[in-house]
């Protein structure tokens, strides 16, 4: 297994395109998560699946953006329309299922909206 | 209110030093607590975690943070830094027992001086 991958590792954007971020989760893990950063901030928590359900959306997350996880395994994060203040590293992460675990998190796609 | 806060913002030492990087958590997120390593252009690195039992845990790189319920905190400790320790560090905690989501605090970058 070669841990949480995510594509693409950088892309940059015209402001008003809309962008789609893949993420392949740890193969037994059943949640995946989406998280924001910005720099010199902390993950901030976007929204997470377990399987193909999505549990939870942040309030903070605008209706140009959208993730689905169709079969439960792979997931998309879709940004539309995009704006200037959309920069930001976009960190994905898996864990096994509910409990206390730590998250395995993938290497971030870097956003930037010019 | 935050859930976690890192007390600095930034750590200046010089190699082979000690280092203490502070967490306080507040009382309304659950007590599985944890703390990540993150370079530059990279994902996040679970160093350790603190679920139940001993209050002292170890970790990965020979980091060890001390869980002490009476004042909310979980400080990350190192006896001697190298200069590949240069980093940022997040803490973070577990919103609710069942693998809900992480709260993470808004990190300390870590500067290893030779």
């Amino acid at each position: 297994d070669t841990g949480v991958s995510q594509d693409p590792r950088h892309k940059i954007t015209k402001r008003g395109q809309n962008v789609t971020f893949r993420c392949d989760p740890i193969s037994e893990h059943n949640r995946l998560y989406w998280y924001r950063q910005t720099l010199g901030q902390g993950p901030e928590f976007l929204t997470y699946f377990q399987n193909e359900a999505q549990l939870e959306k942040s309030r903070l997350l605008s209706d140009r953006f959208s993730a689905e996880r169709p079969k439960g395994s792979f997931s998309t994060l879709e940004i539309q329309r995009t704006e200037q203040g959309d920069s930001a590293m976009y960190l994905c992460a898996s864990s096994p299922p509910p409990g206390p675990y730590g998250y395995t998190f993938g290497s971030g796609t870097r956003l930037t909206v010019v | 209110a935050q859930s976690v806060t890192q007390l600095d913002s930034q750590v200046p030492v010089f190699e082979e030093a000690p280092v203490e990087l502070r967490c306080n958590y507040s009382s309304s997120v659950s007590v599985y607590l944890f703390w990540y390593v993150q370079y530059p252009n990279q994902g996040l690195q679970l160093l350790l975690k603190y679920l139940s039992g001993s209050t002292l845990v170890k970790g990965i790189n020979g980091f060890e943070a001390e869980f002490n319920k009476s004042q909310t905190s979980f400080h990350l400790r190192k006896p001697s830094v190298h200069i590949s320790d240069t980093a940022e560090y997040f803490c973070a905690a577990l919103l609710g027992r069942q693998g809900g989501k992480l709260i993470f605090g808004q990190g300390t970058e870590l500067s290893v001086k030779p």
